[in-house]
């Protein structure tokens, strides 16, 4: 079974600065993909940034980027130069395959709140 | 190209009462999830379908809950006989095909449900 661990209930971050949310996971699949996704208050899931097991390098999309530490099992995602429409929660989540069209396993989520 | 939509995006129920949801994907896509997510959680995997087939339920699937997509292009998810623990907020996502370039899902914004 898969499973994720987010230990940050919620985080205050200065608008501008850079934001670390963790991720841990668990699985015993070689081959496995990880997503972070944003839920704002209006409730839609936003994908950001995905990275796949055998990636080599980490995955970066504009101001987000995916810090994955294979051996320790974390995915944790980077914003850099926040923003106030950053404010809202973020999950972690896993597929069981390479490829994200098997059911994904998500965390319970960090909610992340910019101050101005 | 239009998103993932769901039809009703809320629905207040007394206990007891069957209720329906519904699921628009994004056209292309051939596969098609459910998940569930209660307040404070991560949403959690109900099934899945790949064109009108379901491929996997979540033991969190009762008896009570069936899902259908037949003709391989929107889907429904009905709940009979409601309970007061199935008050959640009802995603459906939706993904194209495994040898697309992207890897993520794409979810709708979700039916709440509340059981009185």
């Amino acid at each position: 079974a898969q499973k994720i661990t987010q230990t940050q209930p919620g985080m205050f971050v200065q608008e501008k600065e850079a934001v670390t949310l963790d991720c841990t996971y668990d699985t015993s699949d070689p081959s496995y993909g990880l997503f972070w996704y944003k839920q704002p208050s209006s409730g839609e899931m936003i994908f950001l940034i995905y990275q796949g097991s055998y990636d080599q390098q980490n995955a970066t999309e504009g101001r987000y980027s995916l810090n994955f530490q294979k051996a320790r099992k974390s995915a944790n995602l980077v914003i850099s130069a926040s923003q106030l429409g950053d404010s809202a929660m973020y999950f972690c989540a896993m597929s069981r395959k390479f490829f994200g069209n098997e059911k994904l396993t998500f965390g319970t989520g960090t909610r992340l709140t910019i101050i101005p | 190209d239009t998103g993932v939509s769901q039809d009703p995006r809320h629905k207040i129920t007394k206990r007891g009462q069957n209720v329906t949801f519904r699921c628009d994907p994004i056209s292309e896509h051939n596969r098609l999830y459910w998940y569930r997510q209660t307040l404070g959680q991560g949403p959690e995997f109900l099934t899945y379908f790949q064109n009108e087939a379901q491929l996997e339920k979540s033991r969190l699937l009762s008896d009570r809950f069936s899902a259908e997509r037949p003709k391989g292009s929107f889907s429904t998810l009905e709940i009979q006989r409601t309970e007061q623990g199935d008050s959640a907020m009802y995603l459906c996502a939706s993904s194209p095909r495994r040898t697309s370039a992207t890897y993520e899902q794409y979810f709708g914004p979700g039916t709440r449900l509340t059981v009185t």
